[in-house]
């Protein structure tokens, strides 16, 4: 596709159940990050691929937080036992590699834990 | 590890006013300096980014930001305001040739005024 993509967009679930998000990312990008942003917060990084290494997974907030990449393509963020507090908009971004390029967005998933 | 502090989290101008966003960052390292814009309801999309090149730098839609290392500071700034201006602004940093996290501010909601 033409840009960054992301489901589903929005998913309400109930807290304790387990969610996937799913990102798919520019074609040939090989850099990829999950972001949170939290409503009225910034965006906290969460992780970020190079290729399907995951060099830094300093910002997931805890053991309930996971994500994979396979094919240098579709990442998946999974968090287990959500909490109400993970409720947020996940934001996937893409760039042909790091360091200078500038990111691609998706339109992110929103999360709502009831 | 580098850090962005955006100095207010809501700026509000008249249309035609100069508009001042301001941003402070830390590194450890020779850094490269972004600006992202999120208007309503839309994705993040890069405004303009510093990589070592010109220490001023031009965007989109008439928005710079100077680059100037005694300050450790990167601020938009744009002479005139427009009303489709009105949006959210992020200053983001990451590491030149070191980690190739990109970490973002909390953002600052610009709001202008007819």
């Amino acid at each position: 596709g033409a840009g960054v993509s992301q489901s589903p967009s929005n998913k309400v679930t109930e807290k304790g159940k387990d969610v996937e998000l799913r990102c798919d990312p520019i074609s040939g990008h090989t850099a990829l990050y999950w972001y949170r942003q939290r409503l009225g917060q910034g965006l906290e990084f969460l992780i970020y691929f190079q290729g399907n290494s995951a060099p830094d997974k300093s910002g997931l907030p805890s053991d309930r937080f996971s994500a994979e990449r396979t094919g240098e393509s579709v990442s998946t963020l999974t968090i287990q036992r959500t909490q109400q507090e993970d409720s947020a908009v996940y934001l996937c971004a893409s760039s042909s590699r790091t360091g200078n390029s500038p990111l691609h967005f998706g339109n992110g998933t929103r999360l709502t834990v009831t | 590890a580098q850090s962005v502090t955006q100095l207010g989290s809501h700026v509000s101008v008249s249309e035609g006013a100069l508009v001042l966003l301001r941003c402070n960052y830390s590194s450890s390292v020779p850094p490269y300096l972004f600006w992202y814009v999120q208007y309503p309801n839309q994705g993040l999309q890069l405004l303009l980014k510093y990589t070592s090149a010109a220490t001023l730098v031009k965007g989109i839609n008439g928005f710079e930001a100077e680059f100037k290392k005694s300050e450790t500071s990167f601020h938009l700034t744009k002479p005139s305001a427009h009303m489709s201006d009105a949006a959210e602004y992020f200053c983001a940093v990451s590491e030149q040739g070191g980690s190739e996290k990109l970490v973002f501010g909390k953002g600052t909601k610009l709001t202008v005024n007819p």
